[in-house]
């Protein structure tokens, strides 16, 4: 069965560190990868995915992703934080269930960014 | 000009209740799904209908029932309320597996249920 970890649950910053949050995923197939962003009482916005082609993704607002398939990871970067990246962080792997999207999402990761 | 919305937003009820969650989309996506995150934010896939046909059913109690009247809205239906219900319930929607930019979901504001 497909899963995803994500090893850090809360991650405390200051403004202008550098950010990596780790994800690992088991899926035996093709994968499809995605880090998802929770503002404060918002709703789920894609960062970035990885379909194929070149490992490292660029998302929006200076986030970065490489994924490694030898080590079946997906971790998202950014070299310098701002207090607005406060925001809860999901990493997600599609699974394919009979042929249909099956997007399973990691526990999150909680980034506090302190100005 | 809302892609994927949802209402209500906030629902207080009692336990043993029954309630609805509507949600459309105007994205012309075949693919709508409903998940729930917890407390702990842990998101969780609940169902997802293509073409108003149910393609993925979770492990979820029979008091959820969701119904598809047609592509563009999923609705989902809680019977008998309990307290362990009391969730952020997301709709999301997509194109299906095949298509240009498939496997890209586009959430909801999400619809905050308490039951008392």
């Amino acid at each position: 069965a497909q899963s995803v970890s994500q090893h850090n649950h809360h991650v405390i910053l200051s403004e202008a560190a550098s950010l990596e949050l780790g994800c690992n995923y088991s899926y035996g197939g093709t994968v499809n990868l995605f880090w998802y962003v929770q503002y404060p009482g918002q709703h789920l916005q894609l960062l970035l995915k990885y379909f194929s082609g070149d490992p490292l993704v660029k998302g929006i607002k200076g986030f970065e992703a490489e994924f490694i398939k030898s080590k079946f990871s997906f971790n998202l970067r950014k070299p310098s934080v701002q207090w607005s990246d406060t925001a809860e962080y999901f990493c997600a792997v599609n699974g394919h269930s009979g042929g249909y999207n099956k997007l399973i999402f990691g526990a999150g990761t909680r980034l506090a960014v302190h100005p | 000009d809302t892609a994927v919305s949802q209402t209500p937003k906030y629902l207080v009820t009692q336990m043993g209740n029954d309630k609805s969650i509507k949600c459309e989309q105007n994205l012309g996506h075949d693919t709508m799904y409903w998940y729930k995150q917890d407390s702990k934010k842990f998101l969780k896939i609940m169902f997802s209908y293509n073409n108003k046909e149910l393609i993925i059913n979770e492990t979820v109690p029979n008091r959820f029932s969701p119904k598809s009247p047609d592509k563009a809205h999923l609705n989902l239906h809680i019977n008998s309320l309990e307290l362990g219900d009391s969730a952020v319930y997301f709709c999301a929607s997509s194109l299906s597996l095949g298509a240009s930019g498939a496997n890209v979901l586009t959430f909801g504001a999400g619809s905050r249920l308490t039951v008392l």
